[in-house]
């Protein structure tokens, strides 16, 4: 069964980086058409994809904030990082772990974690 | 970025009552659209992916069709569990984008 879940602080200062993870199981990020993603979603607003990392450490970033975001994979560990720099309150909302297969859509979410963004 | 727009915002529906969803694209994804639904405070659950396939445990109540830039989700017949947002997302060409929702609501 696969399962994801995020980790990291759920209050951030403005100008600060946060730092997420995502701790996988049920499927190795090694193994070819594996991708695990960030997804997040601004309270009452629509989702937004991130950032992507797939199995041979391709990445691709949301063109509108690559140069705040990075991700990384720490394969014997099963996890995925994401970095975004220079927090600011519009970037409040909840950030979920995502897992898709060969295809584009997300067949398992992690449970999400709230981060506010607040001085 | 493909544009993907939602109508309506909101559907107001009756139990037991048929509810059509509407996406579409600013440009051809040709099939590779999925719908999610979300309740108040959970994740997105996949219901369909590649504009008409049924994901494992989907009731066949929902039923997703269209290709290019038009896409519908179809919902037979509205039990209570069903009230919820829907998206639609594709993933087509990165950035893979997400509609604004639509809100299924009791009538």
């Amino acid at each position: 069964q696969i399962t994801l879940k995020e980790s990291g602080p759920t209050v951030v200062k403005p100008t600060q980086t946060l730092t997420l993870t995502c701790t996988l199981s049920g499927f190795s990020l090694s193994s070819s058409g594996e991708a695990v993603g960030w997804i997040r979603q601004p309270p009452g607003k629509a989702l937004e994809w991130l950032a992507l990392i797939y199995w041979d450490d391709d990445k691709r970033y949301s063109p509108s904030l690559k140069s705040r975001l990075a991700i990384t994979k720490d394969t014997p560990k099963n996890q995925v990082v994401l970095t975004m720099t220079n927090m600011d309150p519009v970037d409040t909302g909840t950030y979920y772990c995502a897992h898709r297969y060969y295809y584009g859509y997300v067949d398992y979410w992690g449970q999400g974690i709230l981060v506010t963004v607040s001085s | 970025e493909v544009v993907m727009t939602q109508s309506p915002a909101t559907l107001s529906v009756s139990p037991g009552e048929r509810a059509t969803l509407s996406c579409r694209a600013s440009q051809s994804v040709s099939i590779d659209l999925a719908w999610y639904q979300q309740k108040p405070g959970q994740a997105p659950r996949l219901l369909i992916s590649g504009a008409s396939t049924r994901a494992a445990g989907i009731p066949a109540r929902f039923s997703g069709s269209g290709s290019g830039t038009e896409f519908t989700l179809t919902i037979s017949s509205l039990q209570s569990e069903d009230f919820a947002v829907y998206y639609c997302q594709q993933y087509n060409n990165w950035p893979w984008t997400f509609g604004q929702g639509t809100k299924v609501e009791i009538k």
